[in-house]
């Protein structure tokens, strides 16, 4: 059974940092990885996706990697903006393009201005 | 841009009684639509797979008789929460998979509180 854990759970940065959110799992047998942010009481906006095949995806400020061999996912935010506050989620899925996905508990960012 | 649309985002009901809670794809046909329930500080967990015109798929440990699922058309998902009890109070929220089948969105989520 996949298992997807996020560390660390909050995180709290001034405005201006860059930081990393980081994501592992137990089974490398996936299919694709989705970062997604989530805003208190809100849905999912989908942030990058990465495709088994591939080892990152870049979107304006953030980039995402893959590691499939060691399990690991990390988010990188450039230039961090308090309108990055909000809870990030890492999602995999493991069944051939399924789209049933696997989620962690997520990372709570605040940005401090 | 694509849009997924679920109604209620909160409810309030009582102790048995039952609950509906519609997903509605508004600019696309979505053919399978997702259900996932996250409890406080936990992860989302995947509850079944719905596909239109059949019957849903239900990840183990959910009840299939007690959350309803119908698919009846292409744009419209219903999750039915019957005999509501505290302990189902969470987040429930859906997801809606494009006709073409590369991508996905989600539902801005519904707030479940059983008193």
């Amino acid at each position: 059974k996949q298992e997807v854990t996020q560390i660390p759970a909050a995180l709290s940065v001034p405005e201006g940092e860059n930081l990393v959110l980081n994501c592992s799992f137990t089974d490398s047998a996936i299919y694709n990885l989705q970062w997604f942010r989530q805003d208190p009481g809100k849905g999912l906006t989908s942030l990058l996706l990465i495709q088994s095949s591939q080892r990152e995806q870049t979107s304006g400020r953030l980039n995402a990697s893959l590691d499939k061999s060691s399990g690991r996912s990390t988010l990188y935010i450039a230039a961090s903006q308090p309108g990055d506050s909000a809870t990030y989620l890492c999602a995999l899925d493991s069944g051939a393009g399924s789209y049933q996905l696997t989620f962690g508990k997520g990372t709570k960012l605040s940005v401090i201005p | 841009g694509a849009v997924v649309s679920q109604h209620p985002s909160r409810v309030i009901c009582k102790s048995g009684t039952s609950v509906k809670i519609e997903c509605r794809s508004l600019d696309f046909q979505a053919t399978t639509m997702f259900w996932y329930r996250q409890f406080p500080k936990q992860s989302l967990m995947l509850m079944a797979t719905s596909n239109e015109g059949s019957k849903a798929t239900y990840e183990q440990g959910v009840e299939k008789d007690k959350f309803l699922i119908n698919h009846a058309s292409l744009t419209l998902s219903t999750l039915t929460v019957t005999s509501a009890h505290p302990e189902d109070s969470s987040f429930y929220i859906c997801s809606a998979l494009t006709g073409s089948g590369n991508t996905i969105y989600f539902g801005e989520g519904s707030w479940l509180t059983v008193v």
